[in-house]
């Protein structure tokens, strides 16, 4: 059966702390994972897509890494702006292009 | 670019009267879109795949004939709640599928049924 789950649930951080969230997957013919933040009482935002072991993607001060079995968002330097629950969702439809969704990590970057 | 709208962002309605949800993508042409609920502190959860010119495609356990959905444009897909009860009350989000495999999502609709 197709899963993923998502560490830790909760992450607290000091501002300029850096660190990293897990996402493990276990899908088959995997065509993609996605990462994604979501704000309280909002839509999802598209932050990457890794498509192959080994790929890294990076934005501001996020880098989405990709390795067989997991995924990592690395958090550098976290401002209090960056707190928001983040998602990652395998793309395992195939040519549905269905996404499961972790329940997500909910980051709090304290100033 | 990819900006998905919803309307409305918020809607109070009485138990037994139908809600609808329009879905948006307003700089791009969507032939997928998804809708999805969410519950608090819950991750999002696929209630279907609609395909412009065609019937949508429901999850397992999502109910056809209580969550209608019509895709008539490359732009607009809509959710309507027939007959909504209380535990229909949930966040709906949609997303609209660019490209080849990128979903971009709407900001969502509250629903509170009463």
């Amino acid at each position: 059966e197709d899963q993923v789950t998502q560490s830790p649930e909760a992450l607290r951080l000091q501002e300029g702390e850096s660190s990293s969230l897990n996402c493990s997957y276990t899908v088959s013919g995997l065509r993609g994972l996605f990462w994604y933040r979501q704000d309280p009482g909002k839509g999802p935002e598209f932050l990457f897509t890794l498509y192959s072991a080994g790929e890294e993607k990076e934005k501001e001060r996020l880098k989405a890494t990709l390795t067989k079995k997991e995924s990592f968002l690395h958090i550098t330097a976290p401002k209090p702006e960056d707190s928001a629950t983040y998602l990652c969702a395998p793309n395992y439809g195939g040519a549905t292009n269905k996404l499961i969704f972790g329940t997500g990590t909910l980051l709090a970057v304290q100033p | 670019g990819a900006v998905v709208s919803q309307h409305p962002s918020r809607v109070i309605c009485k138990s037994g009267t139908s809600v609808k949800i329009e879905c948006r993508s307003l700089d791009f042409q969507a032939t997928t879109m998804f809708w999805y609920r969410q519950f608090p502190k819950k991750s999002l959860m696929l209630m279907a795949t609609s395909n412009e010119g065609s019937k949508a495609t429901y999850e397992q356990g999502v109910e056809k004939d209580k969550f209608l959905i019509n895709h008539a444009s490359l732009t607009l897909s809509t959710l309507t709640v027939t007959s909504a009860h209380p535990e229909d009350s949930s966040f709906y989000i949609c997303s609209a599928l660019l490209a080849s495999d990128t979903q971009y999502f709407g900001p969502g609709t509250r629903l509170t049924v009463l």
